[in-house]
């Protein structure tokens, strides 16, 4: 397997513009994460999503942000319009969760979203 | 809730030293730990886990046991190398219901030749 395949690695964009990040998990795995690395914050988890259902977004930062998983192989996270301070690493990573055990996060490496 | 706690850093230390980091936990029921790595420029890698009290993870030569009478999962490596650093950072997994990995902030460690 490729392992999490994330696209592009690097982003630069004018303040206002629409970014769409895009994330392509590990097949057969059935949870996907959607993380936010600054300097500042550190390590933040923004949503995530179980069987393609989103379980948790109240760590999206504000309405300009927004994820969808269409599909089991598929997920983006689009901000609109952007600003200086989304200015980040943004990660996605998969995982096998049965509710009951985890057999840790693959993560992608990550896309480097510069806003001008 | 659930909650880890790890030291902070930086940390450098010369090449063949000893490495600590410490980790400590906090949650209810059994939860699984994690150690993860990340290298400058990638994104975050497993290292090793331990999913019940008194296992020991290991892999490239880092170990860290499941301590439930201390709520620890200390990092540890005998000898390390220029090629060791990077940010560490310990997890713990509730394994109940729809819940995702809680991270601790990240420990730097350099490795100095």
């Amino acid at each position: 397997d490729a392992g999490v395949i994330q696209s592009p690695r690097h982003e630069v964009t004018e303040m206002g513009q629409e970014v769409t990040l895009r994330c392509k998990p590990i097949s057969g795995h059935n949870s996907l994460f959607w993380y936010r690395q600054t300097m500042m914050r550190g390590l933040e988890l923004l949503i995530y999503f179980n069987n393609n259902v989103p379980i948790d977004d109240s760590g999206m930062p504000e309405d300009r942000f927004s994820a969808k998983m269409p599909n089991a192989s598929f997920s983006t996270l689009k901000i609109q319009p952007s600003e200086p301070r989304d200015s980040a690493v943004y990660f996605c990573a998969s995982s096998f969760e049965t509710g009951a055990s985890n057999y840790g996060y693959t993560f992608g490496s990550g896309t480097r979203l510069t806003v001008v | 809730g659930n909650s880890v706690t790890q030291m902070e850093g930086p940390v450098t230390l010369s090449e063949e030293a000893f490495l600590t980091i410490n980790c400590t936990y906090t949650a209810t029921g059994y939860p699984s730990l994690f150690w993860y790595v990340q290298y400058p420029g990638e994104g975050l890698q497993l290292l090793l886990k331990a999913t019940k009290a008194d296992d020991k993870g290991s892999n490239k030569g880092f170990e860290a046991t499941y301590r439930k009478e201390t709520t620890s999962f200390h990092l540890e490596k005998g000898s390390v190398q220029v090629s060791d650093s990077a940010v560490y950072f310990c997890a713990l997994h509730p394994n109940s219901g729809n819940t995702p990995l809680v991270f601790g902030k990240g420990t730097r460690l350099s490795v100095i030749a």
